[in-house]
């Protein structure tokens, strides 16, 4: 489809594993933004990136949490030695350009036994 | 930091009636302003936006926002719900930086 794709949709993973998600922006965006969701509340930013730079990474929560976008296209968020405070909804937005509307994909759900 | 205040967090509506969502912002600067619509089992979706102009925005599926800068405000107005307006609401910012500054979300239920 042209909506930006996420996977996988679900990740259940023990305390102390690494996960890594991943995020397909719509052709030809140029902005992508993580965001990390937690059960009854909005969207809180993570980090930024415009083309392959990573612009922003002030709302990562730790150094655990790491994100890339090599080619400026797809971009993974990775999570070390996951705990079970990392349990939420990550969404990942694109845009054409700074400060247009973002567009969202379905998020990841991820849950830390 | 900025900060979006969703005032109202569950809301129960029957058909027809008129709707209206509160959200109050704490940046005083130029802001672009957005209301997203999160259908059950659906991803955010864009119901409209304000970045400059007419401070009343007319979105999708008959829904308007009013921007009152004085008020810090960007309430959401619907003047009849329908059963499929059933969803969650969001109001969001975002000033100097690129991100966006979500407010806690309204989950609306319209009782058909």
């Amino acid at each position: 489809g042209a909506g930006v794709s996420q996977s996988p949709r679900y990740k259940v993973a023990k305390r102390g594993q690494d996960v890594a998600l991943r995020c397909d922006p719509i052709s030809g965006h140029v902005s992508l933004f993580w965001y990390q969701q937690a059960l009854g509340q909005g969207p809180e930013f993570l980090t930024y990136f415009q083309n392959e730079a990573q612009l922003d990474k002030s709302g990562l929560p730790s150094d655990r949490f790491f994100a890339e976008r090599p080619e400026g296209s797809v971009s993974t968020l990775k999570i070390q030695r996951t705990q079970q405070e990392d349990s939420a909804v990550y969404l990942c937005a694109s845009s054409l350009a700074v400060r247009e509307a973002q567009h969202f994909g379905d998020g990841t759900r991820l849950s830390i036994l | 930091a900025q900060s979006v205040s969703q005032h109202n967090h569950h809301v129960i509506l029957s058909e027809a009636a008129s709707l209206e969502l509160g959200c109050n912002y704490s940046y005083g600067g130029t802001v672009n302003l957005f209301w997203y619509v999160q259908y059950p089992g659906q991803h955010l979706q864009l119901l409209l936006k304000y970045f400059s102009g007419d401070p009343l925005v007319k979105g999708i599926k008959g829904f308007e926002a009013e921007f009152i800068k004085s008020k810090f405000s960007f309430n959401l107005r619907k003047p009849s719900v329908q059963w499929s307006d059933t969803a969650e609401y969001f109001c969001a910012v975002n000033n100097a930086g690129n991100m966006l500054t979500f407010g806690g979300g309204t989950r609306l239920m319209v009782k058909p």
